[in-house]
């Protein structure tokens, strides 16, 4: 399997910009994360869904972020408009309790943002 | 949410046992004991879990105290690729919201001697 596929890797934009970060899933995984980190707050939950719908989405940190999953195989986080306090790195994550092994979660390699 | 305290950091040489702890004394009899870590520039990754009994896989081992209340990650032989930070997390058994994320802590930082 070729693992949770997250893309762009890198991205730098200017302060005002929209930024589109996008996520697909390992198949077959019906849950859906996206966590940011950041030196000074760590890794943190800004939402998940299951089966496509978002479950919790307590974590967004406010109105200029949203997130959609379409398709079982796509979600995208986006940010509009991005401010530099932004920059972090947003990882995308799957897994399928179904699947037993107390309910791994995958993570993709992160998308690095930097908005200056 | 039950938590977890973890040392800020730990050394090991290469090619030694590496014993990483953890306490989670509010820990509930259906949580789950969950160890992942996140190598440099790379996403976490899932290293190995367990409930009452002491695990073994090809990673790690997870040693859990017999009243639950704390628990030790053994890597058997530090490699210089295991350097990375560790994170204990507590997991409920059951599903139900909030059961299915994982909520990270701070972590361990291990840094292995050559």
């Amino acid at each position: 399997d070729a693992g949770v596929i997250q893309s762009p890797r890198h991205e730098v934009t200017e302060m005002g910009q929209e930024v589109t970060l996008r996520c697909k899933p390992i198949s077959g995984h019906d849950y859906l994360f996206w966590y940011r980190q950041t030196m000074m707050r760590g890794l943190e939950l800004l939402i998940y869904f299951n089966n496509n719908v978002p479950i919790d989405d307590s974590g967004m940190p406010e109105d200029r972020f949203s997130a959609k999953m379409p398709n079982a195989s796509f979600s995208t986080l986006k940010i509009q408009p991005s401010e530099p306090r932004d920059s972090a790195v947003y990882f995308c994550a799957s897994s399928n309790p179904g699947q037993g092994a107390g309910n791994t979660i995958y993570f993709g390699e992160g998308s690095w943002l930097t908005v200056v | 949410d039950a938590k977890t305290t973890q040392p800020n950091s730990m050394e090991s040489n290469e090619e030694e046992p590496v014993h990483l702890p953890c306490n989670h004394s509010t820990i509930s009899g259906t949580d789950y004991i969950h160890w992942y870590r996140q190598l440099p520039s790379q996403g976490p990754e899932y290293v190995i879990h367990g409930l009452t009994s002491n695990v073994n896989n090809r990673m790690a081992s997870l040693a859990i105290a017999e009243d639950r209340k704390s628990s030790t990650l053994i890597l058997h032989r530090a490699t210089l690729r295991d350097a990375a930070v560790y994170y204990c997390i507590l997991r409920p058994l059951y599903s139900g919201a909030g059961s299915y994320q994982l909520t990270f802590g701070k972590g361990t930082k291990l840094s292995v001697i050559p």
